[in-house]
């Protein structure tokens, strides 16, 4: 099982839609979870951090952390043409000693107008 | 601009030569990572390091890659004698604490191996 998975993609949605975004980890010890938003061409660019089982809302992004199912996910509400972009997945895993950020290979999410 | 900068942005070599790539982490941060993203596939992790001291190098080939973070001065990975394979995105970003802390990425700089 590869250490953090997400679907590739792409993920296509209508703009105002709710788009779904997930991921699963292999290391059940693992902690700290984030999601990135990464444009074409350029640098990842943070949108949440999650540490604890639940929900995180910030605007019309929510992340939801289940621990036990070992699973993250993000839902873009209202989604929009610019959100367009590749979502990453990252995780400190525990069998990293918690030192280093795993990524997914990324959704792949597109919103059309 | 207080965010992660690297230079440079786009760095043009040929097979054989040095390639040094820069990292300013960002104002008040002393953790450095360095991540390589080769088209179409994930950000892999290289090297972490806090000033003076590599953290972890786990994620670093053991030849012709080195990095280093100087009590004064910008973080650097250096590839000496590149090859193609060598052509990728080279990310790195900062983090105030030590890991497992939030994660903020440069801009990157996009190596060309000829």
């Amino acid at each position: 099982q590869k250490e953090v998975e997400q679907n590739s993609g792409p993920l296509s949605v209508p703009e105002g839609a709710i788009a779904s975004l997930n991921c699963t980890y292999s290391d059940r010890g693992s902690q700290s979870f984030f999601w990135y938003r990464q444009y074409s061409g350029k640098s990842p660019e943070l949108i949440m951090s999650i540490y604890s089982n639940g929900d995180k809302e910030d605007g019309r992004f929510t992340a939801q952390l289940n621990k036990a199912s070992q699973y993250v996910s993000l839902l873009i509400r209202d989604s929009q043409p610019s959100d367009s972009a590749t979502y990453l997945c990252a995780v400190y895993l525990m069998n990293s000693g918690y030192s280093t950020l795993t990524f997914g290979k990324g959704t792949m999410l597109l919103v059309s107008p | 601009n207080a965010g992660v900068m690297q230079n440079p942005r786009h760095l043009v070599r040929r097979r054989g030569q040095e390639a040094r790539l820069r990292c300013s982490p960002m104002k008040g941060h002393s953790h450095v990572y360095w991540y390589r993203q080769l088209p179409e596939e994930g950000l892999k992790f290289m090297v972490y390091l806090q000033k003076e001291n590599i953290i972890d190098e786990s994620g670093m080939p053991k030849e012709r890659f080195s990095a280093e973070f100087p009590k004064e001065g910008p973080s650097i990975l250096r590839i000496q004698q590149v090859v193609r394979g060598d052509s990728a995105a080279y990310f790195c970003a900062s983090s105030y604490s030590r890991a497992p802390d939030t994660q903020y990425f440069g801009p990157g700089t996009r190596l060309t191996v000829l």
